[in-house]
Protein backbone atom coordinates (compact mmCIF):
# COMPACT_ATOMS: atom_id res chain seq x y z
CA UNK A 1 0.00 0.00 0.00
CA UNK A 2 1.41 3.73 -1.30
CA UNK A 3 2.14 5.62 1.59
CA UNK A 4 3.31 9.22 1.21
CA UNK A 5 4.52 11.81 4.07
CA UNK A 6 5.30 15.26 3.87
CA UNK A 7 8.27 16.76 6.27
CA UNK A 8 7.80 19.58 7.68
CA UNK A 9 4.29 19.96 8.69
CA UNK A 10 4.67 23.65 8.67
CA UNK A 11 7.39 25.82 7.60
CA UNK A 12 7.97 30.03 8.15
CA UNK A 13 10.24 31.85 6.30
CA UNK A 14 11.42 35.13 5.86
CA UNK A 15 10.39 36.72 2.08
CA UNK A 16 13.29 35.82 -0.35
CA UNK A 17 14.49 32.92 0.91
CA UNK A 18 14.76 30.22 -1.51
CA UNK A 19 13.09 27.01 0.46
CA UNK A 20 13.11 22.94 -0.45
CA UNK A 21 9.83 20.82 0.40
CA UNK A 22 10.17 17.77 1.25
CA UNK A 23 7.86 14.57 0.16
CA UNK A 24 8.45 10.26 0.39
CA UNK A 25 6.73 7.72 -0.78
CA UNK A 26 6.90 4.23 0.04
CA UNK A 27 6.09 2.49 -3.33
CA UNK A 28 8.69 3.68 -5.91
CA UNK A 29 6.35 1.78 -8.69
CA UNK A 30 4.87 4.90 -9.77
CA UNK A 31 2.81 6.56 -12.58
CA UNK A 32 3.77 9.91 -11.75
CA UNK A 33 3.86 12.31 -8.72
CA UNK A 34 2.27 15.92 -8.44
CA UNK A 35 2.72 19.01 -6.27
CA UNK A 36 -0.27 20.85 -5.57
CA UNK A 37 -1.30 24.31 -4.34
CA UNK A 38 -3.93 24.67 -1.85
CA UNK A 39 -5.48 28.11 -0.11
CA UNK A 40 -7.03 28.18 2.75
CA UNK A 41 -10.60 27.24 2.23
CA UNK A 42 -10.02 26.48 -1.69
CA UNK A 43 -9.79 23.57 -3.39
CA UNK A 44 -6.58 22.22 -4.84
CA UNK A 45 -4.62 23.55 -7.89
CA UNK A 46 -2.07 21.42 -9.51
CA UNK A 47 1.75 22.84 -9.41
CA UNK A 48 3.41 20.24 -11.15
CA UNK A 49 3.03 17.17 -12.27
CA UNK A 50 6.94 14.64 -13.10
CA UNK A 51 6.20 11.74 -15.04
CA UNK A 52 7.90 8.45 -13.70
CA UNK A 53 10.34 8.71 -16.81
CA UNK A 54 11.45 12.35 -15.62
CA UNK A 55 13.95 13.51 -13.02
CA UNK A 56 12.76 17.04 -12.64
CA UNK A 57 10.07 19.79 -13.93
CA UNK A 58 10.13 23.46 -13.77
CA UNK A 59 7.64 25.86 -13.71
CA UNK A 60 8.72 29.96 -12.83
CA UNK A 61 10.45 29.71 -9.93
CA UNK A 62 9.07 26.24 -8.77
CA UNK A 63 10.64 23.52 -9.43
CA UNK A 64 10.10 19.42 -8.71
CA UNK A 65 12.79 16.64 -8.34
CA UNK A 66 11.42 13.15 -8.45
CA UNK A 67 14.21 10.39 -7.06
CA UNK A 68 12.14 6.94 -7.68
CA UNK A 69 15.00 4.93 -6.35
CA UNK A 70 14.57 6.92 -3.31
CA UNK A 71 11.31 7.23 -2.94
CA UNK A 72 11.71 11.02 -2.93
CA UNK A 73 10.29 14.21 -4.31
CA UNK A 74 11.55 17.51 -3.73
CA UNK A 75 9.86 21.06 -4.63
CA UNK A 76 12.19 24.22 -4.72
CA UNK A 77 10.79 27.38 -4.30
CA UNK A 78 13.04 30.19 -5.38
CA UNK A 79 13.02 33.79 -4.13
CA UNK A 80 9.94 32.82 -2.16
CA UNK A 81 7.16 35.57 -2.01
CA UNK A 82 4.05 36.55 1.06
CA UNK A 83 1.69 35.12 -2.17
CA UNK A 84 3.57 31.93 -2.09
CA UNK A 85 1.65 31.09 1.48
CA UNK A 86 -0.20 28.46 1.39
CA UNK A 87 -0.14 24.75 1.71
CA UNK A 88 1.46 22.36 -0.05
CA UNK A 89 0.34 18.79 -1.03
CA UNK A 90 2.35 15.84 -3.07
CA UNK A 91 0.45 12.95 -4.32
CA UNK A 92 1.87 9.84 -6.02
CA UNK A 93 -0.37 7.11 -8.49
CA UNK A 94 1.36 3.84 -7.95
CA UNK A 95 0.91 1.15 -10.69
CA UNK A 96 0.11 -1.15 -8.26
CA UNK A 97 -3.04 0.99 -6.74
CA UNK A 98 -5.18 1.00 -9.93
CA UNK A 99 -4.89 4.71 -10.68
CA UNK A 100 -5.34 6.23 -7.12
CA UNK A 101 -3.92 9.29 -6.27
CA UNK A 102 -2.55 9.29 -3.08
CA UNK A 103 -1.20 12.25 -0.83
CA UNK A 104 0.34 13.46 1.81
CA UNK A 105 -0.95 15.57 4.96
CA UNK A 106 1.00 18.60 3.37
CA UNK A 107 3.20 21.36 4.50
CA UNK A 108 1.85 24.39 5.58
CA UNK A 109 4.39 27.41 4.32
CA UNK A 110 4.10 30.84 5.48
CA UNK A 111 6.53 33.19 3.79
CA UNK A 112 6.81 36.48 6.16
CA UNK A 113 7.26 40.20 4.62
CA UNK B 1 -12.72 24.63 -20.47
CA UNK B 2 -14.69 25.08 -17.37
CA UNK B 3 -12.81 22.99 -15.23
CA UNK B 4 -14.42 19.90 -13.00
CA UNK B 5 -17.46 21.78 -11.70
CA UNK B 6 -18.98 21.01 -8.02
CA UNK B 7 -21.98 21.98 -6.38
CA UNK B 8 -23.17 22.91 -3.89
CA UNK B 9 -19.98 25.04 -3.19
CA UNK B 10 -21.42 24.90 0.86
CA UNK B 11 -23.92 22.94 2.27
CA UNK B 12 -25.10 23.09 5.91
CA UNK B 13 -27.66 20.19 6.94
CA UNK B 14 -29.15 18.55 9.70
CA UNK B 15 -28.50 15.30 11.14
CA UNK B 16 -30.42 12.42 9.42
CA UNK B 17 -30.51 14.23 5.96
CA UNK B 18 -30.02 13.35 2.97
CA UNK B 19 -27.55 15.00 1.06
CA UNK B 20 -26.35 15.17 -2.34
CA UNK B 21 -23.11 16.47 -4.09
CA UNK B 22 -22.64 17.01 -7.51
CA UNK B 23 -20.00 16.76 -10.21
CA UNK B 24 -18.96 17.90 -13.27
CA UNK B 25 -15.93 16.49 -14.92
CA UNK B 26 -14.01 18.07 -17.66
CA UNK B 27 -15.57 16.79 -20.94
CA UNK B 28 -13.37 14.27 -22.47
CA UNK B 29 -12.16 12.67 -19.28
CA UNK B 30 -12.86 9.16 -18.54
CA UNK B 31 -11.78 8.68 -14.74
CA UNK B 32 -13.80 10.67 -12.11
CA UNK B 33 -12.59 10.36 -8.40
CA UNK B 34 -14.46 11.31 -5.34
CA UNK B 35 -12.27 12.62 -2.15
CA UNK B 36 -13.06 13.79 1.38
CA UNK B 37 -10.68 16.08 2.88
CA UNK B 38 -10.50 16.29 7.01
CA UNK B 39 -8.17 18.20 9.65
CA UNK B 40 -7.65 14.78 11.17
CA UNK B 41 -7.35 12.32 7.87
CA UNK B 42 -6.60 14.55 5.02
CA UNK B 43 -7.63 13.96 1.61
CA UNK B 44 -8.77 10.74 1.33
CA UNK B 45 -9.86 9.03 -1.89
CA UNK B 46 -13.30 7.48 -1.59
CA UNK B 47 -14.91 6.03 -4.85
CA UNK B 48 -13.79 6.45 -8.70
CA UNK B 49 -14.74 5.89 -11.80
CA UNK B 50 -13.29 5.08 -15.22
CA UNK B 51 -15.99 5.22 -18.30
CA UNK B 52 -18.48 6.11 -15.58
CA UNK B 53 -18.36 2.46 -13.87
CA UNK B 54 -17.28 2.89 -10.22
CA UNK B 55 -13.79 0.25 -9.79
CA UNK B 56 -12.91 1.01 -6.52
CA UNK B 57 -14.93 1.99 -3.22
CA UNK B 58 -13.30 0.52 -0.82
CA UNK B 59 -12.84 4.09 0.44
CA UNK B 60 -16.42 4.65 1.02
CA UNK B 61 -16.76 4.84 4.73
CA UNK B 62 -20.26 3.00 5.05
CA UNK B 63 -23.49 2.06 3.58
CA UNK B 64 -24.62 5.36 4.08
CA UNK B 65 -22.98 6.98 1.16
CA UNK B 66 -23.09 6.22 -2.44
CA UNK B 67 -22.26 7.24 -5.54
CA UNK B 68 -23.38 7.21 -9.49
CA UNK B 69 -22.39 8.28 -12.83
CA UNK B 70 -25.38 8.23 -14.96
CA UNK B 71 -23.20 9.46 -17.56
CA UNK B 72 -19.83 10.84 -18.97
CA UNK B 73 -20.59 14.39 -17.49
CA UNK B 74 -22.37 14.27 -14.31
CA UNK B 75 -21.64 12.03 -10.75
CA UNK B 76 -23.15 12.54 -7.76
CA UNK B 77 -22.26 11.63 -4.07
CA UNK B 78 -25.14 10.82 -1.51
CA UNK B 79 -24.93 10.68 2.04
CA UNK B 80 -28.70 9.10 3.60
CA UNK B 81 -28.71 9.73 6.68
CA UNK B 82 -26.60 12.44 7.53
CA UNK B 83 -23.87 12.20 10.39
CA UNK B 84 -22.18 15.32 11.99
CA UNK B 85 -19.10 13.55 11.58
CA UNK B 86 -19.73 13.64 7.82
CA UNK B 87 -18.97 17.50 8.16
CA UNK B 88 -15.65 17.47 5.99
CA UNK B 89 -14.81 19.33 2.00
CA UNK B 90 -15.56 16.88 -0.56
CA UNK B 91 -13.32 17.34 -3.58
CA UNK B 92 -14.48 15.86 -7.19
CA UNK B 93 -11.32 15.12 -9.81
CA UNK B 94 -11.28 14.13 -13.36
CA UNK B 95 -8.66 12.79 -15.35
CA UNK B 96 -8.33 11.37 -19.03
CA UNK B 97 -5.37 9.28 -18.48
CA UNK B 98 -3.79 8.69 -15.45
CA UNK B 99 -0.33 9.61 -16.65
CA UNK B 100 -1.36 13.16 -17.64
CA UNK B 101 -2.45 13.92 -14.01
CA UNK B 102 -5.48 15.09 -12.42
CA UNK B 103 -7.73 18.33 -12.02
CA UNK B 104 -9.74 19.06 -8.94
CA UNK B 105 -13.17 20.74 -8.28
CA UNK B 106 -13.24 23.62 -6.02
CA UNK B 107 -14.81 21.79 -3.71
CA UNK B 108 -18.16 21.17 -1.56
CA UNK B 109 -17.92 22.34 2.19
CA UNK B 110 -20.57 20.14 4.14
CA UNK B 111 -21.71 20.83 7.53
CA UNK B 112 -23.92 18.20 9.44
CA UNK B 113 -25.30 19.84 12.18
Amino acid sequence: KQEVTQIPAALSVPEGENLVLNCSFTDSAIYNLQWFRQDPGKGLTSLLLIQSSQREQTSGRLNASLDKSSGRSTLYIAASQPGDSATYLCAATAIQGAQKLVFGQGTRLTINP
Amino acid sequence: DAGVIQSPRHEVTEMGQEVTLRCKPISGHDYLFWYRQTMMRGLELLIYFNNNVPIDDSGMPEDRFSAKMPNASFSTLKIQPSEPRDSAVYFCASSSQVIRGYTFGSGTRLTVV
